[in-house]
């Protein structure tokens, strides 16, 4: 079947430091990629996404590549901020009935210390 | 456009009590989705509406639950009889895109259910 499979959380990192949030998929075909945050209090928002194998979603200076022969969308941030600390999920998009289905992952918190 | 919004944000009910839900899609999407989600967890798909038309549901989604969008635009999602295992989060998104595996979700803030 379809699944999605993200790192567990929490992660807690320092101002200025790496991030990276492992993401590994399952599914028949070629989905669509995405990662979602959801800042405390708010709803989900799509952070990036990529529709094609080697292709890289960006936004807010955090990046994503679509590996399909390691079925990974890794995301990754060179410097977080505070400001960065929300829950991040990864989701993918298979044909369903009369359109596409997204599928989420577990999600994994990100705790940004000043 | 204010964005989708759900009404109410917390509802604390008691076990055996119907409850209702309300969404209200970004206007002009014809796409809305139900899904939930419990501590720790994803958002889970329980149902969708392309328009009036309720395409798909889950296998999550028991007899207790039953989903509307009568005029293609809000929607309202009913549990009867309610059950501790009910309490979650409950998640609405509106797209605008049928055929495009790229497209995007507009998340609500989600009602909050707690069965006691």
């Amino acid at each position: 079947g379809n699944s999605v499979t993200q790192m567990e959380g929490p992660v807690t990192l320092s101002e200025e430091a790496f991030l990276t949030i492992n993401c590994t998929y399952t599914a028949t075909g070629y989905p669509s990629l995405f990662w979602y945050v959801q800042y405390p209090g708010e709803g989900l928002q799509l952070l990036l996404k990529a529709t094609k194998a080697d292709d890289k979603g960006s936004n807010k200076g955090f990046e994503a590549t679509y590996r399909k022969e390691t079925t990974s969308f890794h995301l990754e941030k060179g410097s977080v901020q505070v400001s960065d600390s929300a829950v991040y999920f990864c989701a993918l998009s298979v044909p369903n009935t009369g359109g596409f289905k997204t599928i989420f992952g577990a999600g994994t918190r990100l705790f940004v210390k000043a | 456009d204010t964005g989708v919004s759900q009404d109410p944000r917390h509802k604390i009910t008691k076990r055996g009590q119907n409850v209702t839900f309300r969404c209200d899609p970004i206007s002009e999407h014809n796409r809305l989705y139900w899904y939930r989600q419990t501590l720790g967890q994803g958002p889970e798909f329980l149902t969708y509406f392309q328009n009036e038309a309720q395409l798909e549901k889950s296998r999550l989604l028991s007899d207790r639950f039953s989903a509307e969008r009568p005029k293609g635009s809000f929607s309202t999602l009913e549990i009867q009889r309610t059950e501790q295992g009910d309490s979650a989060m409950y998640l609405c998104a509106s797209s605008d895109s049928l055929w495009d595996s790229s497209y995007e979700q507009y998340f609500g803030p989600g009602t909050r259910l707690t069965v006691t």
